[in-house]
């Protein structure tokens, strides 16, 4: 059974450019959540979505940030305008109802 | 509000030793899971155990085991016979079935080094 599937990677941009990050959950998984990490403020939740619905987003940091879910395999998490500060690990996890998260390997991005 | 406390940042130990992990957790909910993650050098973060707050029965898997007090809030983690694969940073973490959905509120960690 594949994981949770994260593109790209690794992402190096500069300041000011748009930035998309993408998730595919696993199959059948009902919840989709992103997160970031960092060393000042640890794992935070951004945003997370139910059967495609966003739930809650009050941890998306500002404007600049946005998610979707057009479908149950596909997710993204838009920066427009990235800042140095955005840089940061950026996990995407799926759970069936509200049990264990599963994590993706993480996208690495890096905004000079 | 929820809350995780992992009081532990960084742990050494010698291959072989046995070492405990603490976590305390506060929720006002009378339903909640708590979990263990496991996050390698490699980056990925990786799920070890979920627990229901009506399940005190303390859970062994190989090497690992978990401890359960709800009267303590606790959900200490064991790692018998440590090994040098099992270097990595844990992470307890929580979810309030009813006042914070499916929120998973995380420690900040424990970084576990294990020297050979």
């Amino acid at each position: 059974d594949a994981g949770v599937i994260q593109s790209p990677r690794h992402e190096v941009t500069e300041m000011g450019q748009e930035v998309t990050l993408r998730c595919k959950p696993i199959s059948g998984h009902d919840y989709l959540f992103w997160y970031r990490q960092t060393m000042m403020r640890g794992l935070e939740l951004l945003i997370y979505f139910n059967n495609n619905v966003p739930i809650d987003d009050s941890g998306m940091p500002e404007d600049r940030f946005s998610a979707k879910m057009p479908n149950a395999s596909f997710s993204t998490l838009k920066i427009q305008p990235s800042e140095p500060r955005d840089s940061a690990v950026y996990f995407c996890a799926s759970s069936f109802r509200r049990y264990e998260q599963y994590f993706g390997p993480g996208t690495r991005l890096t905004v000079t | 509000a929820q809350k995780v406390t992992q009081a532990q940042t960084e742990i050494s130990v010698v291959e072989k030793e046995d070492v405990t992990l603490d976590c305390v957790y506060e929720t006002r909910d009378t339903t909640y899971y708590l979990f263990w993650y496991k996050q390698p050098p490699s980056g990925e973060l990786v799920f070890l155990i979920r627990r229901n707050s009506f399940d005190e029965q303390n859970e062994i898997s190989g090497r690992y085991s978990w401890n359960f007090q709800k009267s303590t809030s606790s959900f200490n983690f064991t790692i018998t016979a440590s090994q040098v694969v099992d270097s990595a940073v844990y992470f307890c973490a929580l979810s309030e079935r009813e006042t914070s959905g499916s929120r998973l509120t995380f420690g900040e960690g424990t970084q576990l080094t294990v020297n050979p």
